[in-house]
């Protein structure tokens, strides 16, 4: 069975600095797709990034990056020039095969940037 | 355009109650799934609609939870009679395609569902 983890259930930033929130998974699958999802107070749980497992190069989109290393089924998520804005509940999340493209999800990371 | 939309955003019952919880996808979109959070845990997947056919619903808890999608467009999940341990918010997404892993799922505010 997939699994997704979570270790750090909170953390917090100062505004603009970096902050890196860690994932690990288990799958016997050699092809997957791996998602952070995030989720501000009192709204919608949104997709931040996608990786694909097969490729070497690893995701980024404006301030977030991944670091996403297959051997040791780590995918961590990192926020650059945090703002505000990027107080969120964070999801990182696993889609299953063989017909139901259901997602796993880890516990959640609920990240707070200070002023 | 709209996004997926859920109602109620809150719901408050008592135990052996009756609850309705209705989920409008994003126009267009094939498929249709429900997950749930309970406080402090992992968001689990419950069901998986294609259209209005049920393609998993290998993480329904029990029988008291009955989904259902007529026509293949909105969708309710009716929990009866409730229970304590039914607490939680209630998410729905959707999504267009069935292309593995390439296509995003979009999630609704969620349905809070607290049981007394």
């Amino acid at each position: 069975a997939q699994t997704v983890t979570q270790s750090q259930p909170e953390m917090s930033v100062q505004e603009a600095e970096t902050v890196t929130l860690s994932c690990t998974y288990d799958t016997s699958e050699n092809n997957y797709y791996l998602f952070w999802y995030k989720q501000p107070p009192s709204r919608q749980m949104i997709l931040v990034i996608r990786q694909e497992a097969y490729k070497q190069q690893n995701a980024t989109e404006n301030r977030f990056s991944v670091n996403f290393q297959k051997a040791a089924k780590s995918f961590s998520l990192k926020i650059s020039d945090s703002q505000l804005g990027d107080t969120a509940m964070y999801f990182c999340a696993l889609p299953t095969q063989g017909g139901s493209e259901k997602l796993v999800f880890g516990k959640g990371t609920k990240l707070t940037v200070n002023p | 355009e709209a996004g997926v939309t859920q109602f109620p955003s809150h719901s408050v019952i008592e135990k052996g109650q009756t609850v309705t919880l209705r989920c409008d996808p994003i126009s267009g979109h094939d498929n249709l799934y429900w997950y749930r959070r309970v406080m402090g845990k992992e968001i689990k997947f419950l069901l998986h609609f294609v259209k209005e056919s049920k393609q998993d619903e290998s993480g329904m808890p029990n029988n008291r939870f009955l989904a259902e999608r007529t026509g293949g467009t909105y969708s309710t999940l009716k929990v009866q009679p409730a229970e304590l341990e039914d607490s939680g918010v209630y998410f729905c997404a959707s999504s267009q395609f069935r292309s593995f892993g390439t296509d995003t799922q979009y999630f609704g505010p969620g349905t809070r569902l607290t049981v007394l």
